[in-house]
């Protein structure tokens, strides 16, 4: 099955820095590739995602990247704002055991932007 | 507020008790899905659903029973658990897990429910 490892675990910044994390997947196969952010008591919330046939995607302060050849790809946040603290996860999505097509989740980066 | 709700939020219960988790989605989606976040652990899929049949089981034990009854309610039923299944349980809904390269398979996640084994 897929395998994605994450890094870092935890990451801290001061207001206005940027911040990237890092994730590697293992099944060629897999197609998306979604990030959440999911803030204390809540449950993960998407906030970007990026398709197989597509190498970067831009949302205002937020981008990813990816390349398939190298299987890994990467979230990139840039002029990081307090709010922005929170528990990132990357994600891969690939055919699970009975057909339907699954998220196989990294353990996630703490991310914590200093004022 | 994604239009994915669960209760109860909070659950605290015996090994001997049995309990039962609510998700339901207002999103007009087909599949809906349960997992398992406990600390310092990647997000653990449970179960599946796709058109209210089950379309993946990842090897969950059997103390663990889903139950979806239409394509907007997913249910958890909770048996003789153990300590170490102390967790968030969150429950998901998308559009059409079956898609390909095309579609739409965002997924959607409720608050959760903390649940606590004594």
């Amino acid at each position: 099955g897929e395998n994605v490892e994450q890094h870092p675990s935890t990451l801290s910044v001061q207001e206005g820095d940027s911040a990237v994390i890092k994730c590697t997947y293992s099944d060629s196969a897999s197609n998306y590739f979604p990030w959440y952010k999911q803030e204390l008591g809540k449950g993960p919330q998407l906030i970007i995602d990026i398709r197989s046939n597509v190498g970067e995607k831009k949302d205002q302060r937020i981008a990813v990247t990816l390349n398939k050849t190298a299987k890994h790809f990467s979230l990139h946040i840039t002029e990081t704002q307090p709010e922005d603290s929170a528990v990132y996860f990357c994600a891969a999505r690939g055919k699970g055991a009975g057909g339907s097509y699954i998220p196989t989740f990294g353990r996630g980066t703490s991310l914590i932007v200093h004022p | 507020e994604t239009g994915v709700t669960q209760t109860p939020r909070h659950l605290v219960m015996g090994m001997t008790n049995k309990k039962s988790l609510k998700c339901e989605q207002h999103l007009g989606h087909n599949a809906m899905y349960w997992y398992k976040q406990s600390a310092k652990k990647p997000l653990e899929l449970m179960f599946v659903y796709n058109f209210k049949e089950q379309t993946e089981n990842n090897s969950v034990p059997s103390r663990f029973s889903p139950e979806c009854p239409n394509s907007s309610h997913l249910f958890l039923h909770l048996h003789t658990l153990q300590p170490e299944d102390s967790a968030l349980y969150l429950c998901a809904s998308s559009q059409d897990p079956l898609a390909g390269t095309d579609g739409s398979y965002e997924q959607y996640f409720g608050p959760g429910t903390r649940l606590t084994v004594t």
